[in-house]
């Protein structure tokens, strides 16, 4: 069974700074996807970023970017230049590849504030 | 185009009573999940539907939970006989069909169950 650990459940960040969190995940196999999801007070939960195992390539979208290590199995999230609309949990995912894969294993979650 | 809905927003019921959470898939998404997010933890995958295909139940904590999906769109999640523990918000999702670990899960802002 996989596993996502987010060690930090609470986080914060002047406004225009930079920040990061962490997520380790445990897994056997070799091929999966992991990702970042945004939940804002409103509950909607938004994907902010999506990594390929296969890619050693660390992925980015605009201000959000990740550090993936597949060796030590950590997927780290930064976020520069903070918004106050970036104010959200942060959810780290997995899930296997192939067909007939489709559970997402979450991590419970990291309360992130953005300070003016 | 419309996103994942679902009702009631907010549901306050009292222990030991039936309740019923809808949810409305983005139109062609044939695929459908459910997820519970109980407070401080992250999200929980119950169920997950498939075109016509037999649903994969193994998420459902018990067997007062139920889902169903009709003409292969709008979902009924059922919890018979609540429990305080039941007390959760349940988030729908829906995806494309084909190897669903490549389709991004869309999410609905789900229902904040609160059983008394």
């Amino acid at each position: 069974a996989q596993t996502v650990t987010q060690s930090q459940p609470e986080m914060s960040v002047q406004e225009a700074e930079t920040v990061t969190l962490s997520c380790t995940y445990d897994t056997s196999e070799n091929n999966y996807y992991l990702f970042w999801y945004k939940q804002p007070p409103s509950r909607q939960m938004i994907l902010v970023i999506r990594q390929e195992a296969y890619k050693q390539q660390n992925a980015t979208e605009n201000r959000f970017s990740v550090n993936f290590q597949k060796a030590a199995k950590s997927f780290s999230l930064k976020i520069s230049d903070s918004q106050l609309g970036d104010t959200a949990m942060y959810f780290c995912a997995f899930i296997l590849s192939g067909a007939g894969s489709y559970q997402l294993t979450f991590g419970k979650g990291t309360k992130l504030s953005v300070i003016p | 185009g419309a996103g994942v809905s679902q009702s009631p927003s907010n549901k306050v019921t009292e222990k030991g009573k039936d309740v019923e959470l809808r949810c409305d898939p983005i139109s062609g998404h044939t695929a459908l999940y459910w997820y519970r997010q109980s407070l401080g933890q992250g999200l929980e995958f119950l169920i997950y539907f498939q075109g016509n295909s037999a649903p994969d139940k193994s998420g459902l904590p018990s067997d007062r939970f139920s889902a169903e999906r009709t003409g292969g769109s709008v979902s009924t999640l059922t919890i018979q006989r609540t429990q305080q523990e039941d007390s959760a918000v349940y988030l729908c999702a829906s995806s494309f069909p084909g190897p669903s670990s490549y389709n991004e899960q869309f999410f609905g802002p789900g229902t904040r169950l609160t059983v008394l």
